[in-house]
C-alpha cells in the first residue's frame, strides 16, 4: 500500500524568507511523486513532479523538490518566498495502477 | 479547450436525498477519478475509472457510486446523502503516468 506523510500542518514565513515543505512517503516500488499548490477556492495546480533522473528537478514559480530515496522523502523548497506563495500544498504518490495518493496537505501563511 | 468540467458547483441536499455530480473532460484522457477534500484530510480517493465502461473503488468509496459510460463522462452519485458526506468534491483526469487534471470543484452541504 502507499501513503504519503506531510508532518506540518501549518507554517508561517516571512516574505523573501527560505521556505522548506516536508513530504514523506510509503511506496514499495519506484515512487513518481508531486507537488501540487492549491489557493484558497480553487483547484489544485501541478508544482513540480519526478518519476526518475535527476533528484533535483525543478519546478514552476521558483519551486524545486529534492528526491532522497534513503530518507523516503520528497521535500520542497523555495529560497525566497513570495506573498502570493500562501496557499496550500499537497505532496501525492501515484502507484503503478495510476492512482494519486495525496498527503494531508501544509498550509503556508506569508506575513509580510 | 475546457480541459476538466463538473457540475453543479454548489449543492444543499436534505439527510436521505440523492444526487449526481458530473464531470466532463475533453482531454481524451483514459483515467478519471473522484476525490474528495476535507479540512485536515487531504484529497481522499473516491473512485475512479481506468477507461470507458470500468470503474473501481478508492480509499472512501461508501455511499458512493460510479458510471463511466462514455469516456469523456464519469458520473458520481449519492444514493441516501448524509451529513458526513458533506465536502468539497473534485474530479480529475489524467493520461497514463501523467499529471492530474482538476475540475473546480463542488461544494456539496447535506443538512
Amino acid at each position: 500500500a502507499q501513503s504519503v506523510t506531510q508532518p506540518d500542518i501549518h507554517i508561517t514565513v516571512s516574505e523573501g524568507a527560505s521556505l522548506e515543505l516536508r513530504c514523506n512517503y510509503s511506496y514499495g516500488a519506484t515512487p513518481y511523486l508531486f507537488w501540487y499548490v492549491q489557493s484558497p477556492g480553487q483547484g489544485l495546480q501541478l508544482l513540480l513532479k519526478y518519476f526518475s533522473g535527476d533528484t533535483l528537478v525543478q519546478g514552476i514559480k521558483g519551486f524545486e523538490a529534492e528526491f532522497k530515496r534513503s530518507q523516503s522523502s520528497f521535500n520542497l523548497r523555495k529560497p525566497s518566498v513570495h506573498w502570493s506563495d500562501a496557499a496550500e500544498y499537497f505532496c501525492a504518490v501515484l502507484n503503478t495502477g495510476n492512482q494519486f495518493y495525496f498527503g494531508t496537505g501544509t498550509s503556508l501563511t506569508v506575513i509580510p | 479547450n475546457a480541459g476538466v468540467t463538473q457540475t453543479p458547483k454548489f449543492r444543499v441536499l436534505k439527510t436521505g436525498q440523492s444526487m449526481t455530480l458530473l464531470c466532463a473532460q475533453d482531454m481524451n484522457h483514459e483515467y478519471m477519478y473522484w476525490y474528495r477534500q476535507d479540512p485536515g484530510m487531504g484529497l481522499r480517493l473516491i473512485h475512479y475509472s481506468v477507461g470507458e465502461g470500468t470503474t473501481a473503488k478508492g480509499e472512501v468509496p461508501d455511499g458512493y457510486n460510479v458510471s463511466r459510460l462514455k469516456k469523456q463522462n464519469f458520473l458520481l452519485g449519492l444514493e441516501s446523502a448524509a451529513p458526513s458526506q458533506t465536502s468539497v468534491y473534485f474530479c480529475a483526469s489524467s493520461g497514463p503516468f501523467e499529471k492530474l487534471f482538476f475540475g473546480s470543484g463542488t461544494q456539496l452541504s447535506v443538512l
